[in-house]
Order: C-alpha cells, then structure tokens, then sequence
C-alpha cells in the first residue's frame, strides 16, 4: 500500500515568489493534516481537514498562506508570496478519521522549502 | 501553556547498548501520548501511543512508559541497532476533541557500530 505522498521532495525559490505543495493521503483516510517542521524543532499543525472541510485552520498564517483540499482527497498548500522566514519542510499527514484524537497519522517524506 | 519537553537533546551510544529517552509535559487536558520516530529526510513514524491509563506500551525493541500522575514518559530502546540512530520525538495530545497535538523537540539519537 502506498503511503503518503508529497511533491515536490525540495523547492527552492526567492522570496516574494509563489510556491505550492501538494499531497496525495493514504487511500480512504478522511482526516488530513499540513504541518511545519523548522530545523531542529518538532512539526507545528497548521491545518486539518476532515474530508473537504478544513475544521482547524488556526495556526495557518492566512494573510500569506492558503490551503485547500477539493474533493477531500488530494491537497494543496499554497504560500503567496514566500519569506525568508518560510524555509522548513512542510510536511503532510493522513488518518483515518473514525477514531477521534487516538488515532495513527501517517506522515508523508516533506517538501523542504529554501526561500532565499 | 502546554508544552513537551525532551531530553536528552541528543545522544550517542554504541551499537548493541540500551538507552532510555525522556519526556515531560504540561498539557492539559490529556488524551494520549504518542512517541515517533524520525529518519532524516523522511517524515516521522509512529511507534506507540499511550492512553491516560496505559502505563507501558512495547513495539519490537521499543518500550514507552507513561506515568500519568508526574506526566512523565520515556521511551527505551533494548540492544540499539545503526539503523536507530534518528530523531524521536514525543508528542502529547490535548483532549476534549480539541485535536491539538503537542509535539517535543525531540531527542536525536546516534548508534555507533
């Protein structure tokens, strides 16, 4: 079974310059999750969805970042435009979504983000 | 605030040693406690997770212990191998259908041959 999928794998850009991630969750999880890892830190959520519905988007930097997940499957992140301050790996986590905050999350290999 | 602190920072043992890694939190409410572990360049693995009234939990060589009361845990690791040096990183959840997820900082581990 395939895991999670995220592409692409490393992005480099300058800053001010869009940039997108994507993601393909494991077949048949509901729930899905981007996160942000900086260097030597651990990842921070910012945001979940459940199906198409993302139901917490708190910790998403809204005025720069967009998220969405049509048909609540695959998903996109969307930073526009990139700061210097960007740079992590962003990394994309699945579940199933019928056992509440117990739970395993699957996450995907990341996409490391360098915005110079 | 809640918060997951680990420790050590990071950590060098020979290959065929025990080691034991720690993990403290303050978060509140709590629902479980899950330890990962996190090959460089890959995403994090989950290796147990601990409800508030498990008190140890093993996967193959790995053993998490969970005491509730100090909100204390520790994850032991029997007869290292060089494919355990990674980061693990603990991660606490908050209850209450809140789906926050307290992750550590982890602790970077590296066996030696």
């Amino acid at each position: 079974e395939a895991g999670v999928v995220q592409s692409p794998r490393y992005k480099i850009i300058e800053k001010k310059q869009p940039v997108a991630f994507w993601c393909n969750p494991i077949s048949g999880h509901n729930t899905l999750y981007w996160y942000r890892q900086n260097l030597g830190q651990g990842p921070e959520l910012l945001i979940r969805y459940e199906n198409e519905e993302a139901v917490d988007d708190s910790q998403l930097p809204k005025d720069r970042f967009s998220a969405e997940r049509l048909k609540g499957v695959d998903s996109t992140l969307k930073i526009q435009p990139a700061e210097l301050g960007d740079s992590a790996v962003y990394l994309c986590a699945s579940s199933l979504g019928t056992s509440g905050e117990i739970e395993t999350q699957y996450f995907g290999p990341g996409t490391r983000l360098l915005v110079l | 605030k809640n918060q997951v602190e680990q420790s050590p920072q990071s950590l060098i043992i020979l290959e065929g040693k025990n080691c034991t890694l720690q993990c403290n939190y303050t978060v509140s409410p709590f629902s479980n406690l899950r330890w990962y572990k996190q090959d460089t360049g890959r995403g994090p693995v989950s290796l147990t997770i601990m409800t508030f009234s498990e008190n140890t939990k093993s996967n193959g060589r790995y053993t998490a212990t969970l005491d509730a009361d100090t909100k204390q845990s520790s994850l032991h690791i029997t007869a290292s191998q060089l494919s355990d040096s990674a980061s693990y990183i603990c991660v606490v959840s908050a209850g209450g259908g809140t789906y926050k997820y307290i992750f550590g900082t982890g602790t970077r581990l590296k066996v030696l041959a």
